[in-house]
């Protein structure tokens, strides 16, 4: 079984500090986490994923996070926040779950606002 | 090179009624996987096709099916839409073993 928690639903920062999305996650595998971003009525962009490799993972946009095992986090953070960047940000966890299906597990979703 | 690509944009039926939605995967990708999206939530793992066969499946009562087509493409079927199947429905797509998921724009489904 796998499961994600988003700890805060809304997040509202200033133009230009910085962004920080909380998800915690569970899983009975080793697991593959990503993050994706959805703008309003759009579909969802894969902003970076973490497969084992670095602990540290870049994306897009000036986005990381950092897969911290011991914590079973993966926060998702950008040194300076641009208007562009307000949306909803989604933590997923991906594990083989029967043979070779992988099923994605969603978070609840962080709404992030950018203040000018 | 198309990404994935899902018809209709919008759609509104009502209760009791049968709907289709459809998905072209994202060229060399032979994997199609489903979610449903309501308002405010994260999306729910509805199933998943590969070799035009089911492969696993979320927790969603039987009304909700699908098919996979050779090419690669898939459709979603609800039949006796109730109003809590209103949702944006997602359509993903991925190469066989591959964890990364590429998803479409959406249908977005209202049921009157």
């Amino acid at each position: 079984a796998q499961s994600v928690t988003q700890l805060d639903s809304h997040v509202s920062v200033s133009e230009g500090t910085p962004v920080l999305l909380r998800c915690n996650y569970s899983s009975s595998y080793s697991p593959s986490l990503f993050w994706y971003v959805q703008h309003p009525n759009k579909g969802l962009q894969l902003l970076l994923k973490y497969t084992s490799a670095a602990t540290l993972v870049k994306g897009i946009n000036g986005f990381e996070a950092e897969f911290k095992k011991s914590e079973t986090s993966f926060h998702l953070t950008k040194p300076s926040a641009h208007m562009s960047d307000a949306a909803e940000y989604f933590c997923v966890v991906s594990a083989i779950s029967s043979g070779s299906a992988r099923q994605l597990t969603f978070g609840s979703g962080t709404q992030l606002t950018v203040l000018p | 090179d198309a990404g994935v690509t899902q018809s209709p944009t919008h759609l509104i039926k009502t209760r009791g009624q049968q709907v289709t939605l459809r998905c072209s995967p994202k060229s060399g990708h032979d994997t199609v996987s489903w979610y449903q999206q309501a308002l405010g939530q994260g999306p729910q793992f509805i199933f998943q096709y590969y070799e035009e066969e089911e492969r696993q499946r979320g927790n969603f009562p039987d009304r909700f099916s699908g098919h996979q087509f050779p090419n690669y493409s898939s459709e979603l079927n609800v039949n006796a839409l109730l109003l809590g199947d209103s949702a944006l429905y997602l359509c993903a797509s991925s190469r066989t073993q591959r964890n990364e998921q590429f998803f479409g724009p959406g249908t977005r489904l209202t049921v009157l």
